[in-house]
């Protein structure tokens, strides 16, 4: 079975300050891995997605993320937040035949100015 | 374009009532997925519906049904509400069942009282 960790809950950083939420997976072929943004109230957005190639990759909004094979985790990083980064981010796997999505339980971004 | 519709906003139901929810997916867009999202968790994935025709169903009792019309919008049916139906349904749209990112609406807000 598919699942996915996210193991930080709630994260406060400073404006300015770099960022980097950690996400595990769990999936038995090549996963496919997303990151998605939340905002109070709304739907998902989508930062950014990995399938293959490079592992490091580049999202909207200055994110980026790392696909580690070894470590099964594919771990958002921001080099400097801005106070609009404040959200609920939530790592997604899926792949291959697989039509559904897994996601985190997610972790909430709050950015002090 | 315009993105992933839902329809509509917030509903608040009784107990044992019924409820239809409906999503229109991204123009060109023939894959719709409906997740269930409780407070304080990820979405959890219902079912997804390609070319009319169910293609996967998540770990949900039988009161939850859908159905996608030749026109690729999708409805989502409750029967007998339960309070733990409370939730945001999320819809999200993808060009293919599976290899494909899949892009969410901004959700309907129900509340069963």
């Amino acid at each position: 079975a598919q699942s996915v960790t996210q193991p930080d809950i709630h994260i406060t950083v400073s404006e300015g300050a770099s960022l980097e939420l950690r996400c595990n997976y769990s999936y038995g072929a090549t996963p496919y891995l997303f990151w998605y943004v939340q905002s109070p109230g709304q739907g998902l957005q989508l930062l950014l997605k990995y399938f293959s190639g490079d592992t490091l990759v580049q999202g909207i909004k200055g994110f980026e993320a790392e696909f580690k094979r070894s470590q099964s985790s594919f771990n958002l990083r921001k080099p400097s937040v801005h106070w609009s980064d404040a959200a609920e981010y939530f790592c997604a796997v899926g792949g291959g035949s697989n039509y559904k999505l897994t996601f985190g339980k997610g972790t909430l971004l709050t950015v002090n100015p | 374009d315009a993105g992933v519709t839902q329809s509509p906003t917030h509903l608040i139901k009784t107990r044992g009532q019924h409820v239809t929810l409906r999503c229109s997916p991204i123009s060109g867009h023939k894959s719709v997925s409906w997740y269930q999202q409780v407070l304080g968790q990820g979405p959890q994935f219902i079912f997804q519906y390609y070319e009319k025709e169910e293609r996967g169903r998540g770990n949900f009792p039988d009161r939850f049904s859908a159905r996608q019309f030749p026109n690729y919008s999708s409805e989502l049916n409750v029967n007998a509400l339960l309070l733990g139906d409370s939730a945001l349904y999320l819809c999200a749209s993808s060009s293919r069942t599976a290899q494909e990112t899949q892009y969410f609406g901004p959700g309907t807000r129900l509340l069963v009282l």
